[in-house]
């Protein structure tokens, strides 16, 4: 079983560029779940996808968007990029019988 | 709404010592707990959960951990611990209605 991709692995944005991040969950799971890791602040919950549809979002600006794909798959898209943004970016998809989160390996964001 | 607290941002430890990584949660609602695994520069990796059941749970690399309903607590344990256990470890808590909260992580240092 292929695990949770994302891609790419790293990315290099100046201020205010926008960013798209990409995720392919592992077949079978339709939840995708996005978390925000900065450097000493944890996982901060981003969004929550689900069968398409946005399900929840963290306290976030809106200029942090995303969508799913009829494929499951899902991207995520930062506009106005700010120098906080800087972070490592996690994809995690949902084995809904046992509520487990998959993750993939991340997508480093650096804005410069 | 809720909660959890990681109670050590750092722990370090000698090679083959024992180790405890605390975890309390909060909750009204009954929940599933789990504990997750970051290596450097990684996504994040299950180590073992909670669903219900019997209260003490083993993992992968050794570990174990114990659901204590009346404390709400679901501590990390493990024997003896090795170099290659140098890692952030990430407790989490689900509602049961896909929405899962992480602490803020515990980073384990083990020195030879």
């Amino acid at each position: 079983e292929a695990g949770v991709t994302q891609s790419p692995t790293h990315l290099i944005k100046t201020r205010g560029q926008q960013a798209t991040l990409r995720c392919s969950p592992i077949s079978g799971h339709t939840s995708v779940y996005w978390y925000q890791q900065a450097l000493g602040l944890g996982l901060q919950f981003l969004l929550w996808y689900d069968e398409g549809e946005e399900r929840n979002r963290g306290n976030f600006p809106p200029r942090f968007s995303g969508r799913q794909f009829p494929n499951y798959s899902s991207e995520l898209n930062v506009n106005a990029l700010e120098l906080e943004d800087s972070a490592l970016y996690l994809c995690a998809s949902l084995r809904d019988t046992s509520y487990e989160q998959y993750f993939g390996p991340g997508t480093r964001l650096t804005v410069t | 709404a809720q909660s959890v607290t990681q109670l050590d941002s750092q722990v370090p430890v000698f090679e083959e010592a024992p180790v405890e990584l605390r975890c309390n949660y909060s909750s009204s609602v009954s929940v599933y707990l789990f504990w997750y695994v970051q290596y450097p520069n990684q996504g994040l990796q299950l180590l073992l959960k909670y669903l219900s059941g019997s209260t003490l749970v083993k993992g992968i690399n050794g570990f174990e951990a114990e659901f204590n309903k009346s404390q709400t607590s679901f501590h990390l344990r493990k024997p003896s611990v090795h170099i290659s256990d140098t890692a952030e470890y990430f407790c989490a808590v689900s509602d049961r209605g896909f929405k899962t909260i992480f602490g803020a992580g515990t980073r384990l240092f083990v020195k030879a």
